[in-house]
């Protein structure tokens, strides 16, 4: 499997552009996160996914994000619109749910917002 | 206060010492801890798992787990400089895992 991809790798934008980012799991887990990672916050949970259906979306900063599974090997993060704050590395990870919940990462999408 | 505390370093060690990485945590109700190591510019990548009290050990790794003073460790015997990276340390409870903002480790030769 070629483990967890996520695009683009680097995006740049203008502060009130939409941005939207895109996670294709590992075939046959069941469990989808995003996180954004900052030097101020860490690793901060935005929205859980599983079995398609959005779980906890607790981290979700505000409106202006929102995340969907339309099926089991895809999803997307929008930002609409984006902020200079909302400038980050955003991280798609999977997992198979059970006992162990170890997670797989994606590479990473660097968001700059100017 | 943060669910997942740990010390942000860095912690400096020389080559073939041994680092110790602590992370302590807030919720009594966490079933599973991890320990994952991400490199500057890269993804986290889990390097060891712990569910029980005791150690847990694979290779130069080995994981520590007190759950009765919420504590969790990580040793790093005859540490490298390809050791050289942050360590996130994670808790799980009800699926979702929580990290600590990491602590870097640089391991000179």
């Amino acid at each position: 499997d070629a483990g967890v991809i996520q695009s683009p790798r680097h995006e740049v934008t203008e502060m009130g552009q939409e941005v939207t980012l895109r996670c294709k799991p590992i075939s046959g887990h069941n469990s989808l996160f995003w996180y954004r990672q900052t030097m101020m916050r860490g690793l901060e949970l935005l929205i859980y996914f599983n079995n398609n259906v959005p779980i906890d979306d607790s981290g979700m900063p505000e409106d202006r994000f929102s995340a969907k599974m339309p099926n089991a090997s895809f999803s997307t993060l929008k930002i609409q619109p984006s902020e200079p704050r909302d400038s980050a590395v955003y991280f798609c990870a999977s997992s198979l749910a059970g006992k162990d919940e170890k997670l797989f990462f994606g590479s990473g999408t660097q968001l700059s917002v100017l | 206060q943060k669910e997942v505390e740990q010390n942000s370093g860095p912690l400096s060690v020389p080559e073939g010492a041994i680092a110790s990485l602590n992370c302590t945590y807030s919720d009594r109700g966490s079933q599973s801890f991890f320990w994952y190591r991400q490199y500057s510019g890269k993804s986290p990548e889990l390097i060891m798992s712990i569910y029980s009290n005791g150690d847990k050990e694979d290779g130069r790794f080995t994981a520590q787990l007190n759950k009765a003073s919420q504590y969790v460790s990580l040793l790093i015997r005859d540490s490298q400089p390809s050791d050289s990276a942050t360590y996130l340390c994670a808790v799980r409870r009800s699926y979702i895992p929580t990290f600590g903002r990491g602590t870097s480790l640089i391991v000179h030769p």
